[in-house]
């Protein structure tokens, strides 16, 4: 199973948007519509922001919304907050009980 | 309050075993199940495997097969992951996460992570 594919990193500044993309195949994010993404501060563990491609958990800000087309999903930040810097995962279920995530994105607010 | 309590951190040389437990508490066991998902050094994450603690049934990443055994205490609320013939490229933080395949299919509780390190 191959990680999912996100860019390196995205950045920008206070207030604007960024969009995250996470591309996998038939068999994983195109197959099913259980993508999850993770933010991850520096050595701390990853958190739940979105669930099932678009649904938010109580506490998670409106600023995070998720999509999807197709074999891609993706993320995106509106309204920049610098505690917003971080790493983000995705993660989709790949069939028979297994999961695969993303190689990660930082995320940086100049 | 919901919440995973990890093993402390462990060095192991290299071709022994390690097993890490996540104890949980706040919430029904037997309800969902345990992801364990690892992140090398400045790496990624990857996930490992799973476990019903409702049926003890498993499922792990492809990579992991043969060598990762991963069981439940329901009588104590606590999961393990045994993670065998360890290589240096094992040196990882292991999290344990809650998750309820096919209920659910996300993990929304994580542990604070388990350092395991295999010196070269």
């Amino acid at each position: 199973q191959s990680a999912l594919t996100q860019p390196r990193s995205v950045s920008g500044s206070p207030g604007q948007s960024v969009t995250i993309s996470c591309t996998g195949t038939s068999g994983d994010v195109g197959g099913y519509n259980y993508v999850s993404w993770y933010q991850q501060h520096p050595d701390k563990a990853p958190k739940l922001m979105i669930y099932d491609v678009s649904k938010r958990p109580s506490g998670v800000p409106d600023r995070f919304s998720g999509s999807k087309s197709g074999n891609t999903a993706s993320l995106t930040i509106s309204g920049l907050q610098a505690e917003d810097e971080a790493d983000y995962y995705c993660c989709s279920y790949a069939g028979s009980y297994t999961y695969v995530f993303g190689t990660g994105t930082k995320v940086t607010v100049l | 309050q919901v919440q995973l309590v990890q093993s402390g951190a462990e060095v192991k040389k290299p071709g022994a075993s390690v097993k890490v437990s996540c104890k949980a508490s706040g919430y029904t066991f037997t309800s969902y199940g345990i992801s364990w998902v690892r992140q090398a050094p400045g790496q990624g994450l990857e996930w490992v495997g799973w476990i019903s603690a409702y049926n003890g049934n498993t499922n792990f990443a492809q990579k992991f097969q043969g060598r990762v055994t991963m069981t439940t205490d329901t009588s104590t609320g606590t999961a393990y992951m045994e993670l065998m013939s360890l290589r240096s490229d094992d040196t990882a933080v292991y999290y344990c996460a809650r998750l309820a395949t096919p209920y659910y299919y996300y993990m929304d509780v994580w542990g604070k992570g388990t350092t395991v390190t295999v010196p070269s």
